[in-house]
C-alpha cells in the first residue's frame, strides 16, 4: 500500500504565476488535509476535505488559495498569482475518516519557492 | 488561535541519554499525537494518545497525557543519533475537525 503521494516535490514559480500542488491519499482514505510549513516554523492547518466536499477551510487565506478533492483523482491545492511569502513547504495528509481512526498519514511535502 | 506549544524549542543531548519534550494545549481534546520530522522530509506519526488515556508506550517512546493540566510529554529513552529530528505535538480538539500543531522541538543527539 503506497503512502501519501505528493507532486511535484519541488516547485519554482515567479511572482504572479500559478502553483498547483497535488496530493494522492493512501488507498482507502477519503479525508485529506493540507498544511503549510514556513521555514523554522510548525505546521499550520489550511483545509480539510472529503471527496467533493470542503469540510473546514478556516486556515486558508481568503484570496488566491483554493483546494479541491474531486470524486476521481488527487486533491489539488491551487495558489494563484503567487507572491514571495507563499514560499513554504506544503504537506498533505490523509486519514480513513472512520471513527477511531484519526491518525493522519503525511506525504513528503511540496517545497514551493517563489522567485 | 489554539495551538499546541512544545518546549523546549531546542534540545541537545548525548547519545544514550533520555530526551523529554513537553507539549501544552488550550482546549478540550479528543486525542493528542506526536510526530517526527527529519530535516527536509515529511512528518512521521509516532504515537497517538486518547483523552481518556494517561500513558502510552511504543518501543523507546513513552507519552504521558495530563488533561487537567492540558499537557503531554514525550520521552525518548536511550537516544540515538538517528533520533535527531524535530518533534511536533498535535491535538484533535473536541468539536473541531482540524488537527492543531505546535511549533516543534528540535532535538539534536550527539554521537
Amino acid at each position: 500500500n503506497a503512502g501519501v503521494m505528493q507532486n511535484p516535490r519541488h516547485l519554482v514559480r515567479r511572482r504572479g504565476q500559478e502553483a498547483r500542488l497535488r496530493c494522492s491519499p493512501m488507498k482507502g482514505h477519503s479525508h485529506v488535509y493540507w498544511y503549510r510549513q514556513l521555514p523554522e516554523e510548525g505546521l499550520k492547518f489550511m483545509v480539510y476535505l472529503q471527496k467533493e466536499n470542503i469540510i473546514d477551510e478556516s486556515g486558508m487565506p481568503k484570496e488566491r488559495f483554493s483546494a479541491e478533492f474531486p470524486k476521481e483523482g488527487p486533491s489539488i491545492l491551487r495558489i494563484q498569482q503567487v507572491v514571495r511569502g507563499d514560499s513554504a513547504a506544503y504537506f498533505c495528509a490523509s486519514s480513513p475518516g472512520t471513527l477511531g481512526q484519526e491518525t493522519q498519514y503525511f506525504g513528503p511535502g511540496t517545497r514551493l519557492l517563489v522567485l | 488561535s489554539q495551538q499546541g506549544e512544545e518546549d523546549p524549542q531546542a534540545l541537545s543531548i548525548q547519545e544514550g541519554e533520555n530526551a523529554t519534550m513537553n507539549c501544552s494545549y488550550k482546549t478540550s481534546i479528543n486525542n493528542l499525537q506526536w510526530y517526527r520530522q527529519n530535516s527536509g522530509r515529511g512528518l512521521v506519526h509516532l504515537i497517538l494518545i486518547r483523552s481518556n488515556e494517561r500513558e502510552k508506550h511504543s518501543g523507546r517512546l513513552r507519552v504521558t497525557l495530563d488533561t487537567s493540566k492540558k499537557s503531554s510529554s514525550l520521552l525518548i529513552t536511550a537516544s540515538r543519533a538517528a533520533d535527531t529530528a524535530s518533534y511536533f505535538c498535535a491535538t484533535d480538539n473536541t468539536g473541531g475537525f482540524k488537527t492543531i500543531f505546535g511549533a516543534g522541538t528540535r532535538l539534536f543527539v550527539k554521537a
